[in-house]
């Protein structure tokens, strides 16, 4: 059974438009985030979810909006895309502080 | 600012030999720490983590030093295999880990040589 998942898989679309990524995890885990890694394979923290509840926003874009409609999905909202939002986004849970995360196979976001 | 980095952004080893990756943080608050593999494709996937109140903690093949004094970390990998092959990233969270996200760093290429 996959622990995080991530729909889709793979996203291109045009500039200007908006997408949703979904995540959702069976682990039980109070707090979700997503994460963003470039074509540099940096990775960096973008929002956490506690109990649905925005814990940290990252000096992320308003155009970023997460929404969690239960504990064990948040969604990662996006208004008209940009080219520099093209990367790898990657869900993870965790069970609460003092613990490892778990990270979801990623969605590869091509904005043209 | 606060930051988490690695030394070297390629490792090559041969197989069956042991293999060092190291990793700086400069955070002096940083108190939870955690290795990561990630492989082609795939997501960040958990290896080992470790307290500031260790500084060595032991798993299957795999080891994590820690130098509060120098704020270094480490992650040794013993008899490396093919499938070790992977980008390794250093994470760091200073209030703890859960809650807030995770402070990641550059992320080492380990290459298993045949």
């Amino acid at each position: 059974d996959t622990a995080v998942s991530q729909t889709p898989k793979y996203l291109v679309t045009q500039m200007g438009n908006d997408k949703s990524i979904k995540c959702e995890q069976n682990l039980g885990h109070d707090t979700m985030y997503w994460y963003k890694q470039d074509s540099k394979k940096f990775l960096k923290i973008m929002f956490s979810y506690n109990n649905k509840e925005l814990i940290i926003n990252e000096t992320v874009p308003n155009r970023f909006s997460p929404k969690s409609p239960d504990k064990a999905h948040l969604n990662l909202h996006i208004n008209s895309l940009e080219l520099g939002d093209s990367a790898v986004y990657f869900c993870a849970s965790s069970p609460g502080t003092d613990y490892e995360q778990y990270f979801g196979p990623g969605t590869r976001l091509t904005v043209t | 600012g606060e930051s988490v980095g690695l030394h070297l952004p390629t490792l090559s080893v041969q197989e069956g030999d042991n293999s060092i990756i190291n990793c700086a943080y400069s955070n002096s608050a940083s108190d939870y720490f955690i290795w990561y593999k990630q492989e082609s494709g795939k997501g960040p996937q958990f290896i080992i983590d470790i307290r500031s109140n260790m500084d060595k903690r032991q798993g299957q093949r795999v080891t994590v030093l820690l130098n509060k004094t120098v704020k270094h970390l480490s992650l040794q990998i013993a008899a490396t295999q093919p499938g070790d092959s992977a980008v390794y990233f250093c994470a760091e969270n200073s209030s703890g880990g859960g809650a807030d996200g995770l402070t990641f760093g550059k992320g080492t290429h380990l290459i298993i040589q045949p």
